[in-house]
């Protein structure tokens, strides 16, 4: 099984309504990442989380990182047909210079 | 400022046959990687370089063979192919160690299918 899994595996919404996604890990960690996918194309950095911190802003992007229930969410507020695609976590433990990506959860933003 | 730029986009190779996919990055980044994307699995990573003649293995390794041949290029060779090996694959670099919180940078993927 992977150390990053998404939950849910696939998330429909309404433009301008907010999407949240949760990602739970396995052991402990160094940092959590998380990437957008649109269709077709290469991962795209989004915003990473290091393990001494509790929450992080992007502009609509809210993470939080949980470390005693090794698990973090990410938010989209407001969002928008744009972002439509798949996103995924990926949690980095630095014993072994692991980087394991889950499965993703896909967002879909209707207009 | 290409970022990293894969080639093919898109192949189909016949079992037994062999082919390189080519990576390269233009932001001058020691650390690259090869992953796979196969549906529902997330990226795993096959191969990875920490800087120009290096190599080493990762979680899926086996029927794959990488060369970084200078700093920008590293190229991922599939010797004799095999239908299992039918994904989606992506390099990605970065600047530092993973460990120092440096993200990676992806290109946008060869789709190959072993028929």
């Amino acid at each position: 099984s992977q150390q990053g899994e998404e939950d849910p595996q696939a998330l429909s919404i309404q433009e301008g309504e907010n999407a949240t996604m949760n990602c739970s890990y396995k052991t402990s960690i160094n940092n959590l990442q998380w990437y957008r996918q649109n269709s077709g194309r290469g991962l795209v950095h989004l915003i990473l989380i290091r393990s001494n911190e509790r929450e992080k802003h992007s502009g609509r992007l809210r993470v939080t990182l949980d470390t005693s229930k090794k698990s973090s969410s990410l938010l989209i507020t407001a969002s928008r047909a744009a972002d439509t695609a798949s996103y995924f976590c990926a949690a980095f433990k630095a014993a072994g210079n692991k980087l394991t990506f889950g499965g993703g959860t896909r967002v879909l933003v209707k207009p | 400022n290409a970022g990293v730029t894969q080639t093919p986009k898109f192949r189909v190779l016949k079992t037994g046959q062999s082919m390189t996919l080519l990576c390269a990055q233009d932001m001058n980044h020691e650390y690259m990687y090869w992953y796979r994307q196969d549906p529902g699995m997330g990226l795993r990573l096959i191969h990875y370089s920490v800087g120009e003649g290096t190599t080493a293995k990762g979680e899926v390794p086996d029927g794959y063979n990488v060369s970084r041949l200078n700093k920008r290029e590293f190229s991922l060779r599939l010797e004799s192919a095999a239908p299992s090996q039918t994904s989606v694959y992506f390099c990605a670099s970065s600047i530092e160690t993973l460990a120092m919180n440096s993200p990676l940078h992806f290109g946008n993927g060869t789709r190959l299918t072993v028929t």
